[in-house]
């Protein structure tokens, strides 16, 4: 069965510092990775995906994400936060199957 | 506009009162799904289809009923509805090729079962 992990609930980072989203995620065969990002307000919107190629991968708003796969993880990372990118962060997994597994969501707060 | 639209935004009902909740997308996508989302249990997959005819289950099906008469509609049916059916609920739709995968969402129904 294939499931992701984000660790953390919350994260906490100050406007202009990077910011660093963590998911690990378990698949049989290789993974497609995804970021989805839900404003208030605002429905769920795609952000960036890996798919194959490469590791580092660049997406709306400024973010990227890494896929790692000695460590099964996709970090979502962002250079310099903005107080606009306070939001839920969900990563997905999907291996060859049609099934999509999202995490529980981490909430970003971005202060001044 | 490109878009999902989902009906209705907010519904409340009570327990074993059928309901219908319809998903339709006009961007001629193959793959269609639905998902729950519930405080710190993120969005789960209840149903997903890959095309007409075609459905199946994502990880919470029971309780719940799809449909996939027509490629731009896929929707959601309650026939018993139970107070932990509770939730928010989200369609989405994308298209099925690696390089152009990327789910599309409505704006969501909140749905209540009293």
């Amino acid at each position: 069965a294939q499931s992701v992990a984000q660790p953390e609930d919350q994260v906490n980072v100050a406007e202009g510092n990077p910011l660093t989203v963590k998911c690990t995620y378990s698949v049989s065969g290789n993974p497609y990775l995804f970021w989805y990002v839900q404003y208030p307000n605002r429905g769920l919107q795609f952000l960036l995906k890996y798919i194959t190629g490469d590791n580092l991968v660049k997406g709306s708003y400024g973010f990227e994400a890494e896929f790692n796969k000695s460590q099964t993880s996709f970090h979502l990372k962002k250079p310099s936060a903005l107080v606009s990118d306070s939001a839920l962060y969900f990563c997905a997994v999907r291996a060859t199957a049609s099934k999509l597994t999202f995490g529980t969501g981490t909430r970003l707060q971005v202060t001044l | 506009e490109a878009q999902v639209t989902q009906n209705p935004r907010y519904l409340i009902t009570v327990t074993g009162k059928k309901l219908t909740v319809t998903c339709s997308q006009n961007m001629n996508h193959e793959y269609m799904s639905w998902y729950r989302q519930d405080p710190g249990l993120g969005l789960r997959q209840i149903y997903y289809s890959m095309n007409v005819e075609v459905t199946d289950k994502g990880d919470v099906p029971e309780g719940y009923k799809v449909s996939r008469k027509e490629k731009r509609n896929f929707p959601l049916i309650l026939e018993s509805p139970s107070p932990n059916q509770t939730s928010l609920y989200f369609c989405a739709s994308s298209p099925w090729t690696g390089a152009n995968e990327k789910l599309f969402f409505g704006s969501g129904t909140q749905l209540s079962v009293l």
